[in-house]
């Protein structure tokens, strides 16, 4: 399966300022996911990144606020714009596993907002 | 109501003891039924899938599935301290996929 390197693996922000997060993938793939996971919540789909095109967004996040960079096919970005305590969170990156039932995730990406 | 539901635990454990993990999810359509496994500062890792009803072991490790009463098990034999960690369910039905919040297990040595 595949192997993602994400970084930076946590960052403490002052609010208003901006973080992009950097994911990684030793082999290309045609989608790469981004979550959320707030505390004693689920994983929330953020978007989904296709190389070559815009992301697609899910209900309640905007390009704004999340905007999402795609290059290539081992590579995303994603960007966490005018940050407020609120957007405190680990954000993580994904693709799909070979069997395409499951995600392969990365380490993730600790904020917290200042 | 939640797609699914999961008791967030903790959950805590004597090493040895059976563990038992439990969802219920509420969409009929879905298919596929996961579990993940998330140690601390570090991101879920797919720990087993089934399709649609039936039991799937693989080593100390039961996955259960009860379509009929929209139930998902996870079961842990001879229970370890390296088993402690979050435990998340997830289902899907297609290009969607629901997690749930995820429980949290402590296996005492």
């Amino acid at each position: 399966s595949a192997v993602i390197s994400q970084k930076p693996s946590r960052d403490i922000c002052q609010r208003g300022t901006s973080l992009t997060i950097q994911c990684q993938v030793d082999s290309q793939v045609t989608m790469m996911f981004w979550y959320r996971q707030q505390p004693g919540q689920s994983l929330t789909l953020i978007a989904t990144a296709n190389q070559g095109s815009e992301a697609t967004y899910e209900s309640g996040f905007v390009i704004d606020k999340f905007p999402i960079s795609r290059p290539n096919l081992t590579f995303s970005t994603l960007t966490v714009s005018n940050m407020s305590p609120e957007d405190s969170s680990i954000y993580l990156c994904s693709v799909r596993t070979d069997t395409n039932y499951g995600y392969t995730f990365g380490s993730g990406t600790r904020l917290t907002v200042v | 109501q939640k797609e699914v539901e999961q008791d967030p635990g903790p959950l805590s454990v004597p090493e040895g003891a059976i563990v038992s993990l439990n969802c219920t999810y509420s969409n009929s359509a879905f298919q596929y039924f996961m579990w993940y496994r998330q140690y601390s500062r570090k991101g879920p890792e797919l720990l087993m899938y089934t399709y649609s009803s039936g039991n799937k072991e693989d080593g100390r490790f039961t996955a259960q599935v009860d379509k009929s009463s929209k139930y998902i098990s996870l079961f842990i034999r001879d229970s370890q301290p390296s088993d402690s960690a979050t435990y998340l369910c997830a289902t899907t039905g297609g290009f969607k996929t629901i997690f749930g919040a995820g429980t949290r297990l402590f296996v005492k040595a």
